[in-house]
């Protein structure tokens, strides 16, 4: 079966605009997670997503967002970029709520010019 | 701040056993140990968890202390596609942050031929 999917792949922005990133999860997964990494600060959480409801967050400005849509597909969005957001975004999908294994993306590259 | 303590690096030749520590001392009653890798450019792959009792699936093995303050991931017979950075986090089953996984440093181990 098909994996999680992020796209897209790269993306180059210019400081101020804003982005979205799209994450389709395993067919049948309803939770969606949401993850930076940065050489600096390694991976961390941003968010996660069950049954269209953000469950859970993490310590990141309101500049990020995202939501999940009723077909468990989510976005993110970041406003007014900022060179430090330029980082790789990864999306996580799991079955269910109480579901341990996490499946990644391949993650979408955010370069900030 | 990571609850879970491993070394920078690991070397390993190619077909012999990887065996990766990880010390988490102040582990709670109900967190468990999962292992994650990331091999690089791709998005974190769920390796194996566990609570209490060694497991076993047909990646690795996790063996656990009886006090549970330290577990080992064992590699086997580790290829060259086995290089990669290890993650070892934990994570309690049913609590609010369930969803949420916290990336320490990792392990990186290198497979040498």
């Amino acid at each position: 079966k098909a994996g999680v999917t992020q796209t897209p792949r790269y993306l180059i922005k210019t400081r101020g605009q804003q982005v979205t990133l799209s994450c389709s999860p395993i067919s049948g997964h309803r939770s969606v997670s949401w993850y930076q990494q940065t050489p600096g600060q390694g991976l961390q959480f941003l968010f996660e997503y069950f049954s269209e409801t953000q469950r859970n967050k993490g310590n990141f400005p309101g500049r990020f967002s995202g939501r999940q849509f009723s077909n468990s597909r989510s976005e993110m969005n970041v406003s007014t970029l900022e060179l430090g957001d330029s980082a790789l975004y990864l999306c996580a999908s799991r079955r269910d709520w109480g579901s341990t294994e996490a499946f990644f993306g391949q993650g979408t590259r955010l370069t900030v010019v | 701040d990571a609850k879970t303590t491993q070394p920078t690096s690991m070397d390993c030749a190619e077909g012999r056993a990887a065996n990766l520590p990880c010390n988490h001392s102040t582990i709670s009653g109900n967190e468990y140990v999962y292992w994650y890798r990331q091999i690089h450019s791709q998005g974190p792959q769920y390796i194996i968890h566990g609570l209490k009792n060694n497991e076993t699936n047909e990646m690795a093995s996790l063996i656990i202390t009886e006090d549970r303050k330290s577990s080992t991931l064992i590699l086997p017979h580790a290829t060259l596609r086995d290089t990669a950075v290890y993650y070892c986090i934990l994570s309690n089953a049913g609590g609010t942050s369930y969803g949420k996984l916290t990336f320490g440093q990792g392990t990186i181990l290198t497979v040498h031929p």
